[in-house]
């Protein structure tokens, strides 16, 4: 079956990085997109962005463009979330989760199926 | 804040029928991007629910049902269950193919 594994809780300070990994298995890697949701604590779904699995093709949320960086890994099915400069307010649950890749499927959109089970990042001095 | 309109509660006695609309514009369901939704218990990440406006995934009960009519979308669930206690997000994408999401509704089994 299709699975994303996250990687662990992470506390940064203000000002540094941070980098989220999403491995993916039982599906052909290049054959679909990783989108990337975040959500402050008590807060509703914020999307992040999302990733091409095929030629590396990105699309980021506005708010987010300057600071946030998708990238994966094809040999290991691996997708990665780096956030940068981080600020109190990052802190969040970051999910990842298999989507179509709209560089070809781009007419109606798609939806995001399965996800991870969440990687929670707080940001404290 | 969330780019899609949603009531954020709504609450039903176990049996009855409820629904939750999701309002968009010209620039992301108005432009002809389906609308799908997801029901997240607290703890856990988002599930499918209902996708291309109006499928369920294997596993979801027939009571979930979704709709979508111009710049809006609704999910209905009809026989409603204590088990249905939970969060409600719609989700679509604008036509710079960024995602959406709506604000949430929490639906609250009396």
């Amino acid at each position: 079956q299709v699975q994303l594994v996250q990687s662990g809780a992470e506390v940064k300070k203000p000002g540094t990085s941070v980098k989220v990994s999403c491995k993916t298995s039982g599906y052909t890697f290049r054959s679909f997109a990783i989108s990337w949701v975040r959500q402050a604590p008590g807060q509703g779904l914020e999307w992040v962005g999302w990733i091409s699995g095929e030629n590396g093709n990105t699309k980021y949320a506005e708010n987010l463009r300057d600071r946030v960086t998708l990238t994966v890994d094809t040999p290991t099915s691996t997708a990665f979330m780096e956030l940068r400069s981080l600020r109190s307010d990052d802190s969040a649950v970051y999910f990842c989760s298999r989507i179509e890749d709209l560089t070809y499927h781009y007419a109606s959109g798609t939806w995001f199926d399965p996800w991870g089970q969440g990687t929670l990042v707080i940001v404290s001095s | 804040q969330a780019v899609l309109t949603q009531p954020p509660s709504v609450s039903g006695a176990p049996g009855q029928r409820v629904t939750i609309s999701c309002a968009g514009n010209s620039s992301n369901i108005g432009a002809g991007f389906d609308v799908h939704w997801y029901q997240q218990l607290p703890g856990t990440a988002p599930k499918l629910l209902i996708y291309d406006n109006i499928s369920r995934p294997s596993g979801v009960p027939g009571r979930f049902s979704g709709s979508k009519s111009g710049t809006s979308a609704s999910l209905a669930i009809t026989g409603l269950q204590a088990e249905d206690e939970a969060d409600y997000y719609c989700q679509s994408f604008d036509t710079s193919l960024r995602g959406v999401f709506g604000s949430g509704t929490k639906v609250t089994v009396l």
